[in-house]
């Protein structure tokens, strides 16, 4: 079967580093995406990944290993703001998303 | 970037009845349009995938003849819940893309609450 995992919840001080991990085991792989979910909102699109290695975006960069199946979104300068929930999502063979359950990221003063 | 509106963003409405909910790509022409369903604290749940001018392809233990959506237009996608229940209160978002490649853009949800 298909699986997305990643961390239920994280907590980070204001000001550090934090980085959110996801594993996965999917049909097929056409890409790896970031995606922000404040509560009550719909997700917003941070980062895609399908070569391996670091693409960096201002505060936020995320990682991809194709070989371990496994990727990482880093963020730093955390913000008050950055609270919220981080979805890792692949894209399968067939081009359809498959979704991880989102970590919970509770940034603390 | 890409935009995309869904209306009503809530509405709330009595147990029996239907509620029709739109999805449209405003500056781009969306091939494949996604709906889902999120409950509180829960992940997101794709419910079917719509590819313009064909029937939608339903996830398993999604009804098809309860949820119904129609994807007329390469710019517009309707999710209807049909005989609303107060089990179907949930947060549904829509998405969509233009290339099989491109990421989903999403809708800013519709809060559906079933009295």
């Amino acid at each position: 079967g298909q699986n997305i995992d990643q961390p239920t919840e994280m907590t980070a001080t204001e000001g550090a580093i934090v980085q959110i991990n996801c594993t996965y085991q999917t049909s097929g792989f056409n890409g790896l995406f970031w995606y922000q979910q404040h509560a009550g909102e719909a997700p917003t699109f941070l980062s895609y990944n399908v070569l391996d290695g670091l693409e960096e975006k201002g505060r936020f960069s995320s990682f991809l290993s194709r070989s371990k199946g496994y990727s990482y979104l880093l963020l730093k300068e955390l913000q008050m703001k950055d609270s919220a929930s981080y979805l890792c999502a692949v894209m399968d063979s067939n081009y359809q998303l498959i979704w991880g359950a989102g970590t919970k990221l509770i940034i603390k003063p | 970037g890409a935009v995309v509106s869904q209306h009503p963003s809530r509405v709330i409405c009595k147990s029996g009845t239907s509620v029709k909910i739109e999805c449209r790509s405003l500056d781009f022409q969306a091939t494949t349009m996604f709906w889902y369903r999120q409950f509180p604290k829960q992940s997101l749940m794709l419910m079917a995938t719509s590819n313009e001018g064909s029937k939608a392809t339903y996830e398993q233990g999604v009804e098809k003849d309860k949820f119904l959506i129609n994807h007329a237009s390469l710019t517009l996608s309707t999710l209807t819940v049909t005989s609303a229940h107060p089990e179907d209160s949930s947060f549904y978002i829509c998405s969509a893309r233009y290339f099989e490649r491109e990421e989903q853009f999403f809708g800013p949800g519709t809060r559906l609450t079933v009295l």
